[in-house]
């Protein structure tokens, strides 16, 4: 069936670098796309979102890819921080906005560490 | 707070016992979801109520699980005659609107329930 999934299950980075975190989604229809961060013990937390209209969307310290052709999804941190260290999930919504209430297919995630 | 709250925190019950799990959105959010968190996954959609109405139940597993939001605010999970495989975490999401995804989605903490 169609779903959303990441390529690499764990990531160690040292403190200042960029980290890339990558997604690969398989449902064509999915129009919107979210990353989240979940820290041990909580819920996710909103990061950056994209909307299919979009290739490339930039936040406070993070940027996030979209490439319809290949149907991937990456999300970049730059200059990594101790804090940053956490589980990140990409989620995907078809027909986000219109009809659409937010029900989010999750990806596995991937597990960030950051090394002092 | 001004979050979502879920109580309780954590969860044991011995198989076959029935548990309720409790989700207090933020004060005025028409939109209510309910996800499943296995370890080491990402969260997977159980079910989604608009105020008391709930429009999508597609997500939950069997029907040892029902979900209610009698009034449009607190919603309750419940599920009867607890198995092994029940053991996740269980996230609460409230947003805004009857739209909304995205920014506007808020997870709780989260119920871990341990089936033993």
């Amino acid at each position: 069936g169609e779903s959303v999934g990441l390529h690499l299950p764990t990531l160690s980075v040292q403190e200042g670098d960029n980290s890339i975190i990558n997604c690969a989604y398989s449902n064509s229809a999915s129009d919107y796309f979210i990353w989240y961060k979940q820290e041990s013990g909580k819920g996710p937390q909103f990061i950056i979102d994209i909307r299919s209209n979009m290739d490339k969307r930039q936040g406070q310290r993070v940027t996030v890819l979209l490439n319809k052709t290949v149907k991937h999804l990456s999300l970049q941190i730059a200059a990594t921080q101790p804090g940053d260290s956490a589980v990140y999930f990409c989620a995907e919504n078809k027909g986000a906005g219109g009809t659409s209430y937010g029900k989010l297919t999750f990806g596995q995630g991937t597990i960030l560490t950051v090394h002092p | 707070g001004a979050g979502v709250s879920q109580s309780p925190r954590y969860k044991v019950a011995k198989r076959g016992q029935d548990v309720a799990l409790r989700c207090d959105p933020i004060s005025g959010h028409v939109s209510l979801f309910w996800y499943q968190q296995a370890l080491g996954q990402g969260p997977e959609f159980l079910t989604y109520f608009q105020n008391e109405a709930q429009l999508d139940k597609s997500g939950l597993p069997s029907d040892r699980f029902f979900a209610e939001r009698p009034e449009g605010s607190v919603s309750t999970l419940k599920i009867q005659r607890t198995q092994q495989e029940d053991s996740a975490v269980y996230l609460c999401a409230s947003s805004l609107g009857q739209y909304s995804v995205g920014t506007e989605a808020f997870f709780g903490q989260g119920t871990r329930l341990t089936v033993v």
